[in-house]
């Protein structure tokens, strides 16, 4: 296994265009977690899946946003209708959650959005 | 008033000097993450603590729980130290993270 992989690692798109990022996590990994990352700023959480089920989104994933983890393996991150603000490094995490604890939380290199 | 607090912002240091990055946060946690990202964006996980002091090579990090205070310590310094370092907490009850603004450190030979 070699750890969190997110593709791409960076996009450019025009405003207005739609994208989708992938991340393959762990394979036994059964909590995943899409965080945001502006310059200078500490990632922001977005949300966060149990296996398929996606149990939490903030109120920065506006209704442009949409994230899926169909067979609780890899996850897709969706951004309709992009705009300017929308450019960040999109982080991509997964952890064993067993027993109210984290094990193994990982991180993937992130995908850097850059809208034009 | 940001829930994790990191300083310094910047550190400055020469090869070889013993570095201290300090995190305070606000909320009770259930975990504390130490993070290190280098410039082109991937984080890599030093530590997750929720008690007491871990080791790994170089590298010690602290958390005292009634303080709400963790610190990261690199001793022996070297110019690939250089890297920004994040805190980020799991508080208790939630289920993400809660990131610091992070620490840039840079070492110069």
């Amino acid at each position: 296994d070699t750890g969190v992989s997110q593709d791409p690692r960076h996009k450019i798109t025009k405003r207005g265009q739609n994208v989708t990022f992938r991340c393959d996590p762990i394979s036994e990994h059964n909590r995943l977690y899409w965080y945001r990352q502006t310059l200078g700023q500490g990632p922001e959480f977005l949300t966060y899946f149990q296996n398929e089920a996606q149990l939490e989104k903030s109120r920065l994933l506006s209704d442009r946003f949409s994230a899926e983890r169909p067979k609780g393996s890899f996850s897709t991150l969706e951004i309709q209708r992009t705009e300017q603000g929308d450019s960040a490094m999109y982080l991509c995490a997964s952890s064993l959650r067993r027993q109210g604890a984290d094990y193994g939380y990982t991180f993937g290199s992130g995908t850097r959005l850059t809208v034009v | 008033k940001n829930e994790v607090e990191q300083s310094p912002q910047n550190l400055t240091a020469q090869e070889g000097e013993f570095i201290t990055i300090n995190c305070s946060y606000s909320v009770g946690i259930s975990a504390l993450h130490w993070l290190q990202q280098h410039p082109g964006g991937g984080i890599v996980s030093l530590f997750m603590l929720s008690s007491g002091k871990k080791k790994h090579g170089r590298l010690i990090a602290t958390i005292n729980i009634q303080e709400k205070h963790s610190s990261l310590h690199i001793t022996a310094s070297h110019p690939r130290d250089s890297a920004v370092y994040i805190c980020a907490v799991l508080s208790g009850g939630s289920e993400k993270l809660v990131f610091g603004k992070g620490t840039k450190l840079t070492v110069n030979p």
